[in-house]
């Protein structure tokens, strides 16, 4: 599993675009790049995936440059429920893939 | 449906006792996680089965620790003796294929806050 580098923790305000960027040097040809927002006192929640370009859902968007080393989740207009930790993970889904969150971004958003 | 259902959502017990946690995976998905997070280590993924058939239980803390799916439809991890280090949130989560590749994703539960006193 291609290891994963995220900031520890961002801080934002109402309405403004989050942007959270996460290096994954070692991807491999095969590795998909996927998100996870995580509440307090919930489990994870599968926010985008994505394999290349650029990929947009209802929630958010990802934004994949051509080498893949790294990624950025976009969450446009953020509110104060926003407020959550993000994790990115990168795999192939083959068979002993470890499924290891890292330590996520912890994203604050003020009033 | 109603999602990956873990009970009990709070368990407190003594050094010493078994605890066992337990998972209803989503019906229909072919594998099944248990993590566990701290805040000192994060999420960590313990063990996975595939058709009820555990695949990487490299991840199982140590010989206290015991993870059972006898059917589709229930997992069970087990604790015995439990220590106080073994406090954490304990989370189950189900996929319907292998995750990380084709827009699988995992489900989770609300999770298992364990103390052990």
């Amino acid at each position: 599993l291609a290891k994963t580098t995220q900031p520890i923790s961002m801080d934002s305000y109402e309405g403004q675009e989050v942007n959270i960027t996460c290096s994954h040097n070692n991807i491999a040809t095969n590795d998909y790049i996927t998100w996870y927002q995580q509440f307090p006192s919930q489990g994870p929640r599968f926010i985008i995936q994505g394999y290349k370009t650029k990929v947009t859902n209802e929630v958010a968007s990802l934004f994949i440059p051509a080498d893949r080393k790294s990624s950025t989740l976009s969450l446009p207009r953020v509110s104060l429920s926003d407020t959550a930790v993000y994790y990115c993970l990168v795999g192939d889904g083959t068979a002993g893939n470890k499924l290891t969150f890292g330590g996520g971004t912890r994203v604050l958003v003020k009033p | 449906d109603a999602g990956v259902i873990q009970s009990p959502r709070h368990e407190v017990t003594e050094m010493g006792q078994e605890v066992t946690l337990r998972c209803k995976p989503i019906s229909g998905h072919d594998y099944l996680f248990w993590y566990r997070q701290t805040m000192m280590r994060g999420l960590e993924l313990l063990i996975y089965f595939n058709n009820n058939v555990p695949i990487d239980d490299s991840g199982m803390p140590e010989d206290r620790f015991s993870a059972k799916m006898p059917n589709a439809s229930f997992s069970t991890l087990k604790i015995q003796p439990s220590e106080p280090r073994d406090s954490a949130v304990y989370f189950c989560a189900s996929s319907l294929g292998a995750v990380l590749a084709t827009n699988e994703k995992l489900f989770f539960g609300s999770g298992t806050q364990l103390s052990v006193l």
